[in-house]
């Protein structure tokens, strides 16, 4: 079946480092892909998506680039903020199922100023 | 913005005890999920819905399990008779009409069962 593996926590940088959280995924089929973020005491809300191949996700200075050679999706920013703490979670949607989204394990950032 | 949300925030039962945790979708979406997540673990999907009906549900979500459309607003999971392994934060989403269009996730309701 799908699955998502992504690189456990946590991960703890300083602010303005160089993020990068490792995620690959086992699906058949054309999955789209997801990051969603989960701050403290919050519900998971998106924060990008991709829908085939070689599209680039982007939002709040995060990229990722879903990559089919590779099945890779890995998020990345450029220079974190104390405000990115927070638990990101990669995911896919189709591949066998029209309907589930199929969730990694999720990876805490803390940020420190 | 509109938004999920979820009641109660946390539900603390003992074994053998229905709960019903309830949800408020995203007033113009029609398809609705439930997932949980056990403490540590990965979130896991349990049922979609649509158009009144299951569309996909997992393994996990065996007869103990139930949804419900009582009314336009009220998403509803029960659990019948709970386990101590149903402890977990369950999460309610709704989507848009298309299917693997986004879905937007409520806050979630931690259970606890004792």
């Amino acid at each position: 079946g799908d699955s998502v593996t992504q690189m456990e926590g946590p991960v703890t940088l300083s602010e303005e480092a160089f993020l990068t959280i490792n995620c690959t995924y086992t699906a058949t089929g054309y999955p789209s892909l997801f990051w969603y973020v989960q701050y403290p005491g919050e519900g998971l809300q998106l924060l990008l998506k991709a829908t085939k191949a070689d599209d680039k996700g982007s939002n709040k200075g995060f990229e990722a680039t879903y990559r089919k050679e590779t099945t890779s999706f890995h998020l990345e920013k450029g220079s974190v903020q104390v405000s990115d703490s927070a638990v990101y979670f990669c995911a896919l949607a189709g591949g066998g199922s029209n309907y589930k989204l199929t969730f990694g394990k999720g990876t805490l950032l803390t940020v420190n100023p | 913005e509109p938004e999920v949300t979820q009641t109660p925030s946390h539900q603390v039962t003992q074994m053998g005890q229905e709960v019903i945790l309830r949800c408020v979708p995203i007033s113009n979406h029609l398809y609705f999920y439930w997932y949980r997540q056990i403490l540590g673990q990965k979130v896991e999907f349990l049922v979609s819905f649509y158009n009144n009906e299951i569309s996909e549900k997992s393994e996990i979500f065996d007869d103990q399990f139930s949804v419900e459309r009582p009314d336009g607003s009220n998403f509803t999971l029960k659990i019948r008779s709970t386990k101590l392994e149903d402890s977990a934060m369950y999460f309610c989403a709704s989507s848009p009409s298309s299917l693997l269009d986004t879905q937007y996730f409520g806050p979630g309701t931690r259970l606890t069962v004792l």
